[in-house]
């Protein structure tokens, strides 16, 4: 049974450029979450998809934006990157209206913009 | 000001030391998840507690919810527990699943 699994695991993009992350989540799991951690901070929420719309988003910019796919995986897409962006994303993964539950989480996304 | 504060930031330890971490959380917090992140990222769930106590081996876990406050306890410590502890406060009124996030404790464990 696949965990969550994210692809690319590193990536490089010079400011400007847009990039596009993805996630697909456990098996049984219908909810994706997509945070952003910066070097020695904890991870932070950007947003979360069910029934391929989103449902939750934390204080993040428009830039940041998302889709999720029949099959539950999703797509984390930010455009105009700043230096800034640079950071681990991590997608979770739940099943929706199971809270309280183990937290599935994938291996992450070290997405570095120079 | 963030929900969910931890301490100590740094922490280092002699093998075979008992260690304890701090997590402190605000109201609308209903349950708490105490994470593992190895270099390189990848997050591991170790606990979660919405009352009382858990354990898994070395590893113990503890909440008080009226002084919502929670306590992760690492026995008889070695270098392999040496990772970054996180603990995440889960948001009541059917967020699903929407985590705050502590900015996480760095445990080194000395040989």
């Amino acid at each position: 049974d696949a965990g969550v699994t994210q692809s690319p695991t590193h990536l490089i993009k010079t400011r400007g450029q847009q990039v596009t992350l993805r996630c697909s989540p456990k098996s049984g799991h219908d909810t994706v979450s997509w945070y952003q951690q910066a070097l020695g901070q904890g991870p932070q929420f950007i947003f979360q998809y069910y029934e391929e719309e989103e449902r939750q988003r934390g204080n993040f910019p428009d830039r940041f934006s998302g889709h999720q796919f029949p099959n539950y995986s999703s797509e984390l897409n930010v455009n105009a990157l700043w230096l800034g962006d640079s950071a681990l994303y991590l997608c979770a993964s739940s099943l929706w209206g199971e809270s309280s539950t183990e937290a599935f989480f994938g291996q992450g996304t070290r997405l570095t913009v120079v | 000001k963030n929900e969910v504060e931890q301490s100590p930031q740094n922490l280092t330890a002699q093998e075979g030391e008992f260690i304890t971490i701090n997590c402190s959380y605000s109201v609308g917090i209903s349950a708490l998840h105490w994470l593992q992140q190895h270099p390189g990222g990848g997050i591991v769930s170790l606990f979660m507690l919405s009352s009382g106590k858990k354990k898994h081996g070395r590893l113990i876990a503890t909440i008080n919810i009226q002084e919502k406050h929670s306590s992760l306890h690492i026995t008889a410590s070695h270098p392999r527990d040496s990772a970054v502890y996180i603990c995440a406060g889960e948001n009541s009124g059917g967020s699903n699943y929407k985590l705050t996030f502590g900015k996480g404790t760095l445990l080194t464990v000395n040989p």
